[in-house]
Parts: C-alpha cells; structure tokens; sequence
C-alpha cells in the first residue's frame, strides 16, 4: 500500500511569491491534516479536511488555505510569502472519521522563502 | 487554547542509560499519541493510549497515561544508537480532528 505522497519535496520561491503544495493520502484514507514545522516552532497544526470538509484550523493566517478533492488528495496554498514561513510542510492522513486516530506523515514539501 | 508541553527539550546519553521524556496537557485528553522523528525525517506513529492509567511496552519502550488522562510518558530502557531522534507527544486539541503536538524531545545517544 502506498504511503503519503507529497509533492514538491523542495521548493524555493521568493518573498511575494505564492506557492501550492500536494498531498495524496493512503489510500482509503479521506482525513488530510496540514502542520507546519520549523525548528523553533515545533509541529504547528495548520487544518484538517474529511470528505472535502475543513473540519478545522490552526492558528495561522488567511494568507494559508487549502482545499480537499472529491478524491482525497489536498492542496495547501501560501500566498504572499513572507521569509518567516520556510518551514518543511507536513500532510498526515488518518482513517478517521468521528474521532483522533493515528496519523501517517508523508516525506514533507521544504519550502525556502528568500 | 490547549497546549502541550513536553520536557526535555533535549536529551543527552551513553549508550545504555536510560531516557524518559514528559507530557503534560493543559486540559483532559481523549487519547495520547506518540510519534518518532529520525533526522532528516517525517514523524512515524510508535503507538495510542486511551484508557486512564495505560501502560503499554514495546520491547524496550514503555508509555503512559496519567489518570487524569492529563500527563503522559515515554521511557527508554537501555538506550541505543538507532533510538536517536525526536520524540513527540500528541494530543487531541478539543473541537476534535485536530491533533496539537508537544514540542518533542531530540534525544541523541553517544556510542
């Protein structure tokens, strides 16, 4: 069974710049989580979709959104990118459905803003 | 809103010691997770606890959740060279289908 697959898996884009990232869960998988991780934050929860629902969101700004497909693949997009938001990108999918379970990373997209 | 604080931020053995790292939830948690980070890696899920009061062992780590369901553990007997990384804990952040991790513990082991 295939894992997580994210892509790209390197990026760089200058400030202004936005930038979309790719996530296909496991198969039979229909939650998508997006965190952000950068080494002095840790791994910030950005948002969660099941069945092309945001079921929530972190605490980041309107400049961050993404989106589910009827397939369950998600896309994560940044806009106006500012330096602060390099960071590697992480998607987790989940079987869940009512409630938390275990979630599967994929390798991450390393995004670099100059 | 809920947070997760682990500690040791960081973790320094020989080869042999003993490691254990700490999480503690600022409100009640339906479950805990634990995950691993290799260097240069994505966080890999190591196990779930749920029941107030768990233990459960995986050959040398053993996990648990406090009775209040507020405070967790990991605890690494006779540590290795292959157990270097990052470990974080995970809870559910309330409102549900959000999992808030901990800021995890790099743990590096000296051979």
């Amino acid at each position: 069974k295939a894992g997580v697959t994210q892509t790209p898996r390197y990026l760089i884009k200058t400030r202004g710049q936005q930038v979309t990232l790719s996530c296909s869960p496991i198969s039979g998988h229909r939650s998508v989580s997006w965190y952000q991780q950068t080494p002095g934050q840790g791994l910030q929860f950005l948002f969660e979709y099941f069945s092309e629902t945001q079921r929530n969101k972190g605490n980041f700004p309107g400049r961050f959104s993404g989106r589910q497909f009827s397939n369950s693949r998600s896309e994560m997009n940044v806009s106006t990118l500012e330096l602060g938001d390099s960071a590697l990108y992480l998607c987790a999918s989940s079987l869940r459905g009512d409630r938390t379970g275990e979630l599967f990373f994929g390798e991450g997209s390393r995004l670099t803003v100059l | 809103g809920q947070q997760v604080m682990q500690i040791p931020q960081y973790q320094h053995v020989q080869e042999g010691e003993d490691f254990t790292t700490y999480c503690n939830s600022s409100t009640t948690l339906s479950n805990i997770q634990w995950y691993k980070q290799r260097p240069g890696g994505h966080p890999v899920f190591l196990i779930q606890l749920v029941k107030s009061g768990e233990v459960k062992k995986q050959k040398r780590l053993t996990f648990q959740f406090g009775e209040a369901k507020k405070n967790s553990s990991l605890h690494i007997t006779a540590t290795q060279t292959t157990d270097v990384g990052t470990y974080f804990c995970a809870g559910d952040g309330g409102g549900g289908f959000k999992t808030i991790f901990g800021a995890g513990t790099r743990l590096f082991v000296k051979a």
